[in-house]
């Protein structure tokens, strides 16, 4: 069946420092999610990526969306003790673009101070 | 984005006892899902539930188990049925977005313990 696989599970890291996370589909994607969930909360919403080759970016976090649309990463610059969280990427089922989202198992970021 | 109350936020069951958790949302909205999150892990979804239609639910879970109801496009009841310390866990709900652009809401989750 459609997977999203996602790594690493873990990142630890010093405030300052930049965190890479990276996300790839057994499928083509329509789209490409992403989520933060700090610890003890749920998955909050940060940004869509629709175009093959894609790139967006909110302040220090930069998003990609691969070429062949199915693997994406999300990139921290200077990491601040804020970022602490899990970050998840998500796709939709294979030819949709709503619907059940498929996620990746997360990157738990931790930032030491 | 839609806003979703979800209650309750916590409880501490008995096993073999049943639990009802409640999201209501403040826009109507098509598919509600119903996730369970172990701790430090993925959402795995349990069903999507439609309004006016059954549930669908994914391999593994069993709606004798986790019975869903979806009476209108703004409310969904998730039941976790004769219950085990296995059943422990984080449930949330999420809606579809109206607008792709806005993402997926989630529900605050409800964390269940089973003794």
């Amino acid at each position: 069946g459609q997977q999203v696989m996602q790594i690493p599970q873990y990142q630890h890291v010093q405030e300052g420092e930049d965190f890479t996370t990276y996300c790839n589909s057994s499928t083509t994607l329509s789209n490409i999610q992403w989520y933060k969930q700090r610890p003890g909360g749920h998955p909050v919403f940060l940004i869509q990526l629709v175009k093959s080759g894609e790139v967006k970016k909110q302040k220090r976090l930069t998003f990609q969306f691969g070429e062949a649309k199915k693997n994406s990463s999300l990139h921290i610059t200077a990491t601040q003790t804020t970022d602490v969280g899990t970050y998840f990427c998500a796709g939709p089922n294979r030819g949709s673009t709503l619907g059940r989202l498929y996620f990746g198992r997360g990157t738990q970021l931790t930032v030491w101070p | 984005s839609a806003v979703i109350s979800q209650k309750p936020s916590r409880d501490i069951c008995q096993r073999g006892t049943s639990l009802t958790i409640q999201c209501q949302v403040d826009s109507q909205v098509t598919m509600m899902f119903w996730y369970r999150q172990q701790p430090g892990q993925s959402l795995t979804l349990i069903a999507t539930a439609n309004q006016g239609s059954e549930a669908t639910y994914e391999s593994g879970f069993v709606i004798d188990k986790f019975p869903i109801s979806r009476p209108n496009l703004t409310f969904s009841t998730l039941t976790v049925s004769n219950m085990s310390p296995e059943d422990s866990s984080i449930y949330l709900c999420s809606v579809d977005p109206s607008d792709i652009n806005y993402g997926y809401t989630f529900g605050s989750g409800t964390r269940l313990t089973v003794v």
